[in-house]
């Protein structure tokens, strides 16, 4: 069973810092997804990595995906109190192409 | 219209009673999936519909759970005699082409049991 982790659940940053949050699976897959999602809203996608060594970057957030590793991270550059949300990863679950599992998410609150 | 769109935004039932959930993919849109997402939690993946393939119902908690698409349109998930555990919001996406393309979301079924 495909099990997809992050940490940390929950990341408290001061506006201008860098931080990043990693995403582990356990299972081989090359194409991973994050997403935003705002309270009370639907999930917003960031960025889709389709291959190992995939970097994309948007704004102050850039993702990357090490296959090998089985690891994401989401890189947050000079934070501003607007990308306070809830990210998550999630990961194709390979051999059926058919459904996306997610991690339990990082709540990030950027405070002034 | 551009996005996904689910109906209804809210709903209150009673334990016991029926629910059904619709859900307007995106026009051209060939593959939806459904997920359930408690509160303060992640997605749990609930069932997936790809063109006219059998669906893949491997997430469905129970058999109180069933869904329904019609050809490469709207899809509504029944649940049946509700339970309280049941409250959730009920996430609807679709993609072009299952698991190359990013998945659009919809805005939800708030669902509570009471």
């Amino acid at each position: 069973e495909l099990k997809v982790e992050q940490n940390p659940l929950f990341l408290s940053m001061q506006e201008g810092k860098n931080y990043t949050i990693y995403c582990n699976y356990s299972t081989t897959s090359d194409r991973l997804y994050w997403y935003r999602q705002d309270p009370g809203k639907s999930l917003e996608s960031l960025f889709v990595l389709l291959s190992n060594g995939a970097v994309k970057q948007e704004g102050r957030l850039m993702a990357s995906l090490d296959t090998k590793a089985r690891l994401s991270t989401l890189h947050i550059t000079a934070a501003v109190h607007d990308l306070s949300a809830t990210y998550f990863c999630a990961v194709d679950d390979t051999g059926t192409a058919s459904k996306l599992t997610f991690g339990t998410g990082t709540r990030l609150q950027v405070t002034l | 219209g551009a996005g996904v769109s689910q109906s209804p935004s809210n709903k209150v039932t009673e334990k016991g009673k029926d629910v059904e959930l619709r859900c307007d993919p995106i026009s051209g849109h060939t593959a939806l999936y459904w997920y359930r997402q408690r509160l303060g939690q992640g997605l749990e993946f609930l069932i997936y519909f790809q063109g006219n393939s059998a669906p893949d119902k491997s997430g469905l908690p129970s058999d109180r759970f069933s869904a329904e698409r019609t050809g490469e349109s709207v899809s509504t998930l029944t649940i049946q005699r509700t339970q309280q555990e049941d409250s959730a919001v009920y996430l609807c996406a679709s993609s072009l082409m299952s698991g190359y393309t990013e998945a659009f979301f919809g805005q939800g079924t708030r669902l509570t049991v009471v």
